[in-house]
């Protein structure tokens, strides 16, 4: 089955400054990549997502891309904010599945002010 | 609210009990899931339905674990006999995907289970 990689597990920045978080996947047959936000106390939410048939997507001030070859993919968000703080997942369907998503650990994004 | 609604968000139990926890998902969505997740750790897959179908289930569900989703509504996650390994928070999401593709999945804010 799938398996997802996610790092770093914590991340500090400068308000303002940029992040990076990374994921790597083991099935190639996996074709979708979500990332979801978590509050504290709250459920994952939606942020932005990528299928396998592009290699980058971009949201405003948040950006995915994905390297099919490699098995990665990565969030970058630009300008932070101290509202960006959260734990970050990034996920991957379960190869071929369209029944589930396989998830990482988790990244704790903190933006200082 | 038209979000996803979970029910109890606390239940602390003694091992050996049972407890059942209910979701309400999104009215329109066709897909319901159960995720298990612990502390500092992503969110585990536990099961799913399509509409009243239950058509895939993780390992992580043990016998002592059911789910049921009636009429294609509302679920249920029924742990019995209780285990200490089991505290942690479940929670429950739905999405109404296109034909053959995974979709969002809008999650619920979880119900915490705490076993003694």
């Amino acid at each position: 089955g799938e398996n997802v990689e996610q790092h770093p597990s914590t991340l500090s920045v400068q308000e303002g400054d940029s992040a990076v978080i990374k994921c790597t996947y083991s099935d190639s047959a996996s074709n979708y990549f979500p990332w979801y936000k978590q509050e504290l106390g709250k459920g994952p939410q939606l942020i932005i997502d990528i299928r396998s048939n592009v290699g980058e997507k971009k949201d405003q001030r948040i950006a995915v891309t994905l390297n099919k070859t490699a098995k990665h993919f990565s969030l970058h968000i630009t300008e932070t904010q101290p509202e960006d703080s959260a734990v970050y997942f990034c996920a991957a369907s379960n190869g071929g599945s369209q029944g589930n998503l396989i998830f990482g650990k988790g990244t704790k994004l903190s933006v200082k002010p | 609210d038209t979000g996803v609604s979970q029910d109890p968000r606390h239940k602390i139990t003694k091992r050996g009990q049972n407890v059942t926890f209910r979701c309400d998902p999104i009215s329109e969505h066709n897909r319901l899931y159960w995720y298990r997740q612990t502390l500092g750790q992503g969110p585990e897959f536990l099961t799913y339905f399509q509409n009243e179908a239950q058509l895939e289930k993780s390992r992580l569900l043990s016998d002592r674990f059911s789910a049921e989703r009636p009429k294609g509504s509302f679920s249920t996650l029924e742990i019995q006999r209780t285990e200490q390994g089991d505290s942690a928070m479940y929670l429950c999401a739905s999405s109404s995907p296109g034909l053959g593709t995974t979709g969002e999945l809008f999650f619920g804010e979880g119900s915490r289970l705490t076993v003694l």
